[in-house]
């Protein structure tokens, strides 16, 4: 199985406060999970990946963390902004793919001022 | 340092005429990767090329072809239009193909209409 499944489809969070986005996977072929993030218009633009090999990793206000044995992860917004307000897509890889991402649906984030 | 670029930026067509979109990589970046985004979800792989040649394939019919150049630069071709191909094309470019330790960058895409 291919698929990626993102939860929850939409997500609205005030000003200051935590956004957690969730997402599984089914192949264990997966070694790759990126975050993107998209603006209306504009194409994904990648916000921070981690590998299988680390249970987290933290980048500013952005955090992964990842269960490898549940075969899930999720990307955590500390103190979420407006500016933060997007579309965010997790997305995972695999070295015997060509390293074609295969995304999830997709959340949309608004963050109240 | 340009990033990926796309063009055309809009395209409007009618069903069954044919389309070229173009893409250049991120300078010093040899693969590229387009994926189909329809509206309210998530990118689809297309297809990937590597040293001028299709790599690899997502599940699109043989309407959908494409050119690498030795530049390096892409092309995405698609026949026979029909409404559901509808969608933001999009490009991604990275070093390297089976490099795991370098992600992929994607273009702004081109937006698609078929009336």
């Amino acid at each position: 199985q291919q698929q990626v499944k993102q939860s929850p489809q939409s997500l609205i969070v005030q000003k200051g406060g935590i956004s957690i986005i969730n997402c599984a996977y089914e192949n264990t072929a997966f070694d790759y999970f990126p975050w993107y993030q998209q603006f209306p218009g504009k194409g994904p633009a990648l916000l921070i990946a981690i590998r299988p090999d680390v249970s987290e990793k933290k980048e500013g206000r952005f955090t992964i963390s990842f269960n490898k044995s549940a075969k899930q992860f999720s990307l955590h917004i500390m103190d979420s902004q407006p500016g933060d307000s997007a579309t965010y897509f997790c997305a995972a890889s695999g070295a015997g793919s060509a390293r074609q991402l295969t995304f999830g649906s997709g959340t949309q984030l608004t963050v109240l001022p | 340092d340009a990033g990926v670029t796309q063009s055309p930026t809009h395209l409007i067509k009618t069903r069954g005429q044919q389309v070229t979109l173009r893409c250049s990589p991120k300078s010093g970046h040899d693969t590229v990767s387009w994926y189909q985004q329809a509206l309210g979800q998530g990118p689809q792989f297309i297809f990937q090329y590597y040293e001028e040649e299709e790599r690899q394939r997502g599940n699109f019919p043989d309407r959908f072809s494409g050119h690498q150049f030795p530049n390096y630069s892409s092309e995405l071709n698609v026949n026979a239009l029909l409404l559901g191909d509808s969608a933001l094309y999009l490009c991604a470019s990275s070093l390297g193909q089976k490099n795991s330790n370098q992600p992929q960058h994607f273009g702004d895409g081109t937006r698609l209409s078929i009336l």
